[in-house]
């Protein structure tokens, strides 16, 4: 099974300063991971993965996350937040092994953009 | 609009009573997974159905039941409804089994038992 850990509950932080939201993860195995964007009274939006290949991937909106194996991470960071980033965002992981299998997703980030 | 359709947006119904929360995916996806958002346990995956067929199941209660029609289509049932079923709950959508290239969520039917 896996397990992921958010390490902040809410990040508040001004406008146009840079932001790390931190998303550790526990398997047995390999896994995919994910981040996701909710803003308020909508549905999550997919920000940005990580199949294989470089451990540094660009997501949309500025947003980019990189790959630790050796540490179980997949920080997500932004170098300059708006005003419009306010949301909760969330980490997620897939095994990587053959057949079906779903996301499992920590409990989030709420991020706090103010002037 | 995400292209996934979820009804209605909200409901509130009274313990013990039954309800139908209904999903259409985006238009080419067979995978349906529906999940349950709370304050207190966060994002719990609750089942998945690929082209009518269930694929996997989560943290569901046995009052609670789902199914994929042909037309793709999902429903999740849940019964003999308790105060702490209150919750959001969202359906995803996926062209293949695993989602890797991401889910598509819904905006979500708000439940409250009240």
């Amino acid at each position: 099974a896996q397990s992921v850990t958010q390490l902040d509950s809410q990040v508040p932080v001004f406008e146009e300063a840079p932001v790390e939201l931190r998303c550790n993860y526990s398997s047995s195995v390999s896994v995919y991971l994910f981040w996701y964007v909710q803003y308020p009274n909508q549905g999550l939006q997919l920000l940005l993965k990580y199949l294989s290949g470089s451990t540094l991937v660009k997501g949309i909106n500025g947003f980019e996350a990189e790959f630790n194996k050796s540490q179980t991470s997949f920080h997500l960071r932004k170098p300059s937040v708006h005003i419009s980033d306010t949301a909760e965002y969330f980490c997620a992981v897939t095994p990587w092994n053959s057949g079906y299998s779903t996301l499992t997703f920590g409990k989030g980030t709420m991020l706090l953009v103010s002037p | 609009d995400s292209g996934v359709t979820q009804t209605p947006k909200h409901l509130i119904t009274a313990t013990g009573q039954r309800v139908t929360l209904r999903c259409s995916p985006r238009s080419g996806d067979l995978s349906v997974y529906w999940y349950q958002q709370s304050l207190d346990q966060g994002l719990q995956f609750l089942i998945q159905y690929y082209n009518g067929e269930e694929r996997a199941k989560g943290n569901i209660l046995e009052r609670f039941s789902a199914q994929q029609f042909p037309d793709l289509h999902s429903e999740l049932n849940l019964s003999s409804l308790e105060l702490g079923d209150s919750a959001l709950y969202f359906c995803a959508s996926s062209v293949e089994g695993k989602g890797l290239d991401g889910y598509t969520f819904g905006s979500g039917t708000r439940l409250t038992v009240v």
